[in-house]
């Protein structure tokens, strides 16, 4: 069975800091990784996702995420935060082969940016 | 990507009775999934929609208590049956292309409360 890790329920940053929000996997197979974004009242929206190729993947608003292999990780960062990238966040797998297709859902990050 | 709606976007029901959810998609799209999501909190997948196939449902949900209808490659409608205070809940369709590469697009959810 696959499944994401999100060990964080909160994460606090100041405006202006570098944030990062973490997610680690487990999957049989080749993984692919995806975050969204809940802003309050609103339905998720995609931000990037990992498929194959370049580790760094670049996605909306500024946000990028890095997939380790080996450390079974594809956390969430961006150089500067903004007030406005409070919202939650959730990281989901899906499998290529040997696990669903469907993805499975972190259990998501609360990120506060603080003026 | 996608724009989905969904009807009613927030309901407050009386237990015993049913309320039907109604998912519309501006593109045609293969799969469509229904999830339940309480405030803040992740998501957990109710059941997958595919056109032309009866609703495929995840352990603890079952067809009697939330019948789900794809009459089409546009629409979808989720029903909550013989409601109770534990439905309460925000409910999200979301549609995505086959492969478990692709990602999901999410509509605004229903909230629904139930008295």
């Amino acid at each position: 069975a696959q499944s994401v890790a999100q060990p964080e329920d909160q994460v606090n940053v100041a405006e202006g800091n570098p944030l990062t929000v973490k997610c680690t996997y487990s999957v049989s197979g080749n993984p692919y990784l995806f975050w969204y974004v809940q802003y309050p009242n609103r339905g998720l929206q995609f931000l990037l996702k990992y498929i194959t190729g370049d580790n760094l993947v670049k996605g909306s608003y500024g946000f990028e995420a890095e997939f380790n292999k080996s450390q079974t990780s594809f956390h969430l960062k961006k150089p500067s935060a903004l007030v406005s990238d409070s919202a939650l966040y959730f990281c989901a797998v899906s499998a290529s082969s040997g696990g669903s297709y469907i993805p499975t859902f972190g259990r998501g990050t609360s990120l506060i940016v603080h003026p | 990507s996608a724009v989905i709606s969904q009807k009613p976007s927030r309901d407050i029901c009386q237990r015993g009775t049913s309320l039907t959810i109604q998912c519309q998609v501006d593109s045609q799209v293969t799969m469509m999934f229904w999830y339940r999501q309480q405030p803040g909190q992740s998501l957990t997948l109710i059941a997958t929609a595919n056109q032309g196939s009866e609703a495929t449902y995840e352990s603890g949900f079952v067809i009697d208590k939330f019948p789900i209808s794809r009459p089409n490659l546009t629409f979808s409608t989720l029903t909550v049956s013989n409601m109770s205070p534990e439905d309460s809940s925000i409910y999200l369709c979301s549609v995505g292309l086959a492969g478990g590469y692709n990602e999901q697009f999410f509509g605004p959810g229903t909230r629904l409360t139930v008295l």
